[in-house]
Order: C-alpha cells, then sequence, then structure tokens
C-alpha cells in the first residue's frame, strides 16, 4: 500500500544537537510538507517543497532546513538554532496542481524531546 | 489572507447521540474545505472534501458536512457517535487560484464520546 513513512517515532535531541527526521513517500505525489503540532495550536507549516531541488519557507522556518534531492524524500534537520523544539513533527504530501488544491496525505508523525 | 476557526475547543457528547463540529473560514474567493481527524500520536487522516458542486459532502465513517457560503462555514455532522470517534478534528482551507499548495488549518477541536 502507498503511503509516508516517518522515522524515528520518537527522538530525543541534546542542547546544541542537530537531528533530522526523516519522510519517505511512495504516492509519486509532487509536493511535500513539514509540520509542528503543539498542544491546543493545530498545525503551523515549517517547509513545503513542491518540486524536486525545490523548497519554500512556511510560517515558522527558523531553526529548521530541509532538502528535496528525490521526489520521495523531505529530510527535516532541526537545528542548536531551533530552542524550542519539543514538538510532534508531522510530515504530509500531496498530488501538485497549479490554480487547484489537493487533500493532503499525512504520516504518524515524529515526537521529538529535549533530554 | 486565509484562515480557518473552530470556536469549539472541547466537546463531549453520549456514544449514540448526533455530532456537530463548527469550522468557520476566511478566504477571498472559493475555498477548498477538509475535515481530518486525529487518533492520539497518529497522523491526520482526510475525513472529507469540498471542492465544488453540492455542498453537502460524504466522507468516511459516517461523516458528513455541509458548506454554507453565506456563513462561510463548513460544519461536521454525524447523527450518531460511536466511542470509536473520539479524537481530535481539524478543519483546513486551501487555497484557490494559487500554486502555493498550502492548506491552512484550524486549531482543532478534541471531542470526547461518554459511554
Amino acid at each position: 500500500d502507498g503511503g509516508i513513512t516517518q522515522s524515528p517515532k520518537y527522538l530525543f535531541r541534546k542542547e546544541g544537537q542537530n537531528v533530522t527526521l526523516s519522510c519517505e513517500q511512495n504516492l509519486n505525489h509532487d509536493a511535500m510538507y513539514w509540520y509542528r503540532q503543539d498542544p491546543g495550536q493545530g498545525l503551523r507549516l515549517i517547509y513545503y517543497s513542491q518540486i524536486v531541488n525545490d523548497f519554500q519557507k512556511g510560517d515558522i522556518a527558523e531553526g529548521y532546513s530541509v532538502s528535496r534531492e528525490k521526489k520521495e524524500s523531505f529530510p527535516l534537520t532541526v537545528t542548536s538554532a531551533q530552542k524550542n523544539p519539543t514538538a510532534f513533527y508531522l510530515c504530509a504530501s500531496s498530488i501538485y496542481r497549479a490554480h487547484s488544491n489537493q487533500p493532503q496525505h499525512f504520516g504518524d508523525g515524529t515526537r521529538l524531546s529535549i533530554l | 489572507a486565509q484562515s480557518v476557526t473552530q470556536p469549539d475547543i472541547h466537546i463531549t457528547v453520549s456514544e449514540g447521540a448526533s455530532l456537530e463540529l463548527r469550522c468557520n473560514y476566511s478566504y477571498g474567493a472559493t475555498p477548498y474545505l477538509f475535515w481530518y481527524v486525529q487518533s492520539p500520536g497518529q497522523g491526520l487522516q482526510l475525513l472529507l472534501k469540498y471542492f465544488s458542486g453540492d455542498t453537502l459532502v460524504q466522507g468516511i465513517k459516517g461523516f458528513e458536512a455541509e458548506f454554507k457560503r453565506s456563513q462561510s462555514s463548513f460544519n461536521l455532522r454525524k447523527p450518531s457517535v460511536h466511542w470509536s470517534d473520539a479524537a481530535e478534528y481539524f478543519c483546513a482551507v486551501g487555497p484557490f487560484n494559487t500554486n502555493a499548495g498550502k492548506s491552512t488549518f484550524g486549531d482543532g477541536t478534541t471531542l470526547t464520546v461518554k459511554p
């Protein structure tokens, strides 16, 4: 079955450390997204990518970085510059069409905590 | 700018009772509207979507939603709630005539089901 795989499910970060969250999809979707979810705040967009080798900042990109070298993969790095990284991170993908909007398919998330 | 408001942070209903979750949006053109459900520690699952046409849309798990342009609303309904419906529900609005491909999510409504 096609879907989105996020790994690991739980991740711990030490002070000053960068960590990378993996997101892989086999849905053949062009667009991929990273969201951060905090209690009571819904989903906030970190980065998104509509095509390979291109990505755009979302609403809360500071302290995060991404790459999109392959269509299937969109890893997110939480850098040491992100001072409050404890959150639930969700990756999503969708078909991309100009002048349209397609529903997003989500992975099961990665919970990041500070040691 | 587009926005979504879910006025109810938390709703409790008895099993077998009817349910209505409210969603109001702000967008200057015809919106694309979605409802998602999230179980604890999981990603989001699409319940239903509205793009155009019939304003009453049917989704999975017995849910339906009605688009009311005059009220800028897209409320989610279910005639008889089951204990397994306890989860968090998110309304989202997608842009129409743009290539951004992003969605804006509400802050969510947590549904508790009493036996």
